[in-house]
């Protein structure tokens, strides 16, 4: 059971925005970084931003992260077809001394 | 460029053992943590190990022991030796890369992955 939560599903139509939280604790996300990934059907996740807020080369500014407190959230801008994937958050957690994952949100395009 | 293949995959018995591979490219394999993610059918990402660059390791508390983490920096090679296996751990394996932007695990984050290798326990 994921100690991120995240909501199971938004959407949008194409060319608007959605926002994904993900909430976590002191221990996760209110002491450490948070990343967050994408996984297209049938794929690997791969990384969209890091650190809370950065995007590794090659990821469109329609990404961006922001984190407050205990809970930190993706924004996804110009909504786009090929932007129907399930994305995550992830954090380490430092009372497991682990990487935690959030429960993953279904983005779907309308 | 940086890749990540997985094998060693397949059908097993609960109770049966089991050797995962990452075979690493286009980076100083030895200069990286490294993880292994897995994720059930229909299910979340759910971690299940991590190797430091320095070889620190660190497992997932339902693990129990029965999981563990290795490298080989001579064949540039992660592994997940999985051992007393359950129905509840078939899954998609994937190995991931640590960015390497730093050297304490609060700030590990996967910047690669693999495609994955499958994995299913069952009689």
């Amino acid at each position: 059971q994921s100690v991120l939560t995240q909501p199971p599903s938004v959407s949008a139509a194409p060319g608007q925005k959605v926002t994904i939280s993900c909430s976590g604790s002191s221990s996760n996300i209110g002491n450490n970084f948070v990343s967050w990934f994408q996984q297209l059907p049938g794929t690997a996740p791969k990384l969209l931003i890091f650190d809370n807020y950065k995007r590794p080369s090659g990821i469109p500014d329609r990404f961006s992260g922001s984190k407050s407190g205990t809970s930190a959230t993706l924004g996804i801008t110009g909504l786009q077809t090929g932007d129907e994937a399930d994305y995550y958050c992830g954090t380490w957690d430092s009372s497991l001394s682990g990487y935690v994952f959030g429960t993953g949100t279904k983005v779907t395009v309308l | 460029q940086v890749q990540l293949v997985e094998s060693g995959g397949g059908v097993v018995q609960p109770g049966g053992s089991l050797r995962l591979s990452c075979t690493a490219s286009g980076f100083t394999f030895s200069l990286y943590g490294m993880f292994w993610v897995r994720q059930a059918p229909g299910r979340g990402l759910e971690w299940v190990a991590t190797i430091a660059y320095d070889g620190s390791r660190y497992y997932a508390d339902y693990l129990k022991g029965r999981f563990t983490i290795s490298r080989d920096i001579s064949k540039n090679t992660l592994y997940l030796q999985m051992n007393s296996l359950r129905t509840e751990d078939t899954a998609v394996y994937f190995c991931a890369k640590d960015a390497g932007y730093c050297s304490t695990p609060n700030c590990y984050f996967m910047d690669v992955w693999g495609k994955g290798t499958t994995v299913t326990v069952s009689s």
